[in-house]
């Protein structure tokens, strides 16, 4: 059964260096997002991207923020200048047709 | 805010009954409803989505959507040890894909 993968699995950065999360959405699938989930909290909407471009995005999803699909394959999630608060698992997901998400692995961000 | 609020538990039951999990959401325009399986220290996993008012069945699993009362229900029969997770709950409103999640319940049911 198709998956969305997501590299790397965890991830350490110092306070303000930029990081870049990855993610290959399910092949066919044409609306990409990311989400994040701060350890023992609701897991967070950041940002929806369709047809090369941003749909939907949070008040969390600020300037130092950025989203690209690079190639047919990838979706990234770029923060420029990390902070402590930056710290926390963040979900890519994949929909065919903007109803039903599929989560990916995850990546755990620790920033120190 | 729109929010979705499930009962925080922890919810408890023996194998092989059922496990009855609850979800109110504050935004009437709601449209698409989720739930989504959780273990710990991993990603949430789709098991449910309904769309209309009334009950969706696949499996052990089923999902009761009352918009009128803005619930929706997951209901689990036959509980098994390996359905020992936490539950989510998410919403997405009218005209966006945002999903927007409950805190979560957790389920452990006891072999």
């Amino acid at each position: 059964e198709p998956e969305v993968t997501q590299t790397p699995s965890h991830q350490v950065t110092q306070m303000g260096q930029e990081v870049i999360l990855r993610c290959v959405p399910i092949s066919n699938h044409l609306y990409f997002y990311w989400y994040r989930q701060i350890l023992g909290q609701k897991v967070e909407f950041l940002v929806s991207f369709y047809n090369n471009e941003i749909s939907e995005k949070s008040e969390i999803f600020d300037d130092q923020f950025s989203v690209e699909r690079p190639d047919g394959s990838n979706f990234t999630l770029k923060i420029r200048s990390t902070k402590l608060e930056d710290s926390a698992m963040y979900f890519c997901a994949s929909s065919f047709r903007g109803y039903e998400q599929y989560f990916g692995p995850g990546t755990r961000l620790t920033v120190t | 805010q729109k929010e979705v609020e499930q009962n925080s538990g922890p919810l408890s039951v023996p194998e092989g009954a059922i496990a009855s999990l609850n979800c109110t959401y504050s935004d009437r325009g709601s449209q698409s409803f989720f739930w989504y399986r959780q273990y710990s220290g991993k990603s949430p996993e789709l098991i449910m989505f309904i769309y209309s008012n009334g009950d969706k069945e696949d499996g052990r699993f089923t999902a009761q959507l009352n918009k009128a009362s803005q619930y929706v229900s997951l209901l689990i029969r036959d509980s098994q040890p390996s359905d020992s997770a936490t539950y989510l709950c998410a919403v997405t409103e009218g005209g966006s894909e945002k999903l927007v999640f409950g805190k979560g319940m957790k389920l452990t049911v006891n072999p």
